[in-house]
């Protein structure tokens, strides 16, 4: 079945400064890769995603780029506020009704 | 839409009491998930309904869990006997054709 693993764990950034979070996964038939946004206590929420059939996909500050050849795909956030300080969860799935497998998370800190 | 809506929010039990958590999906959607979420293994999926049906339980932990989905708009989780291992916060989430899953508020489950 489909592996996803993602790195760092934590990330502290400069408010301002870009963030940068990694995800590889295993199963070349995925092709549904969403980012999850999870405040403390509070339920995860998508923020953007991505199909195979594009390589980047931009919503204001926030991007996620694929490359399907190296298995692997990135988000970035720009111009980091406070408010951007949560854990960050990726996750891949194939189409269908099929369920999401989702990374272990990034604890994303932004000092201000 | 009022999302995905579970219940009990909130519940504290003692070890060996049977605990039952409820969903209800968001309206349309074909596709109910049960995820657990804790520290150390992050987001686990249980398990998974399309159409009312039970597709895979693989995740299901032990014996001690068992899930339903009578009709398009319930679902529940149950645990009998609990244990303090299973204190975690357990996600309702559905998913119409396209693959964006929408979490529930999650129900906080400790067990002493």
């Amino acid at each position: 079945g489909e592996n996803v693993e993602q790195h760092p764990s934590t990330l502290s950034v400069q408010e301002g400064d870009s963030a940068v979070i990694k995800c590889t996964y295993s199963d070349s038939a995925s092709n549904y890769f969403p980012w999850y946004k999870q405040e403390l206590g509070k339920r995860p929420q998508l923020i953007i995603d991505i199909r195979s059939n594009v390589g980047e996909k931009k919503d204001q500050r926030i991007a996620v780029t694929l490359n399907k050849t190296a298995k692997h795909f990135s988000l970035h956030i720009t111009e980091t506020q406070p408010e951007d300080s949560a854990v960050y969860f990726c996750a891949a799935s194939n189409s269908g009704n099929t369920p999401l497998v989702f990374g272990k998370g990034t604890r994303l800190s932004v000092i201000a | 839409d009022a999302g995905v809506i579970q219940s009990p929010r909130h519940e504290v039990t003692e070890m060996g009491q049977e605990v039952t958590l409820r969903c209800k999906p968001i309206s349309g959607h074909n596709s109910l998930f049960w995820y657990r979420q804790t520290m150390m293994r992050g987001l686990e999926l249980l398990i998974y309904f399309n159409n009312n049906v039970p597709i895979d339980d693989s995740g299901m932990p032990e014996d001690r869990f068992s899930a339903k989905m009578p009709n398009a708009s319930f679902s529940t989780l149950k645990i009998q006997p609990s244990e303090p291992r299973d204190s975690a916060v357990y996600f309702c989430a559905s998913m119409s054709s396209g693959n964006t899953i929408y979490f529930g508020e999650g129900s906080w489950l400790t067990v002493v």
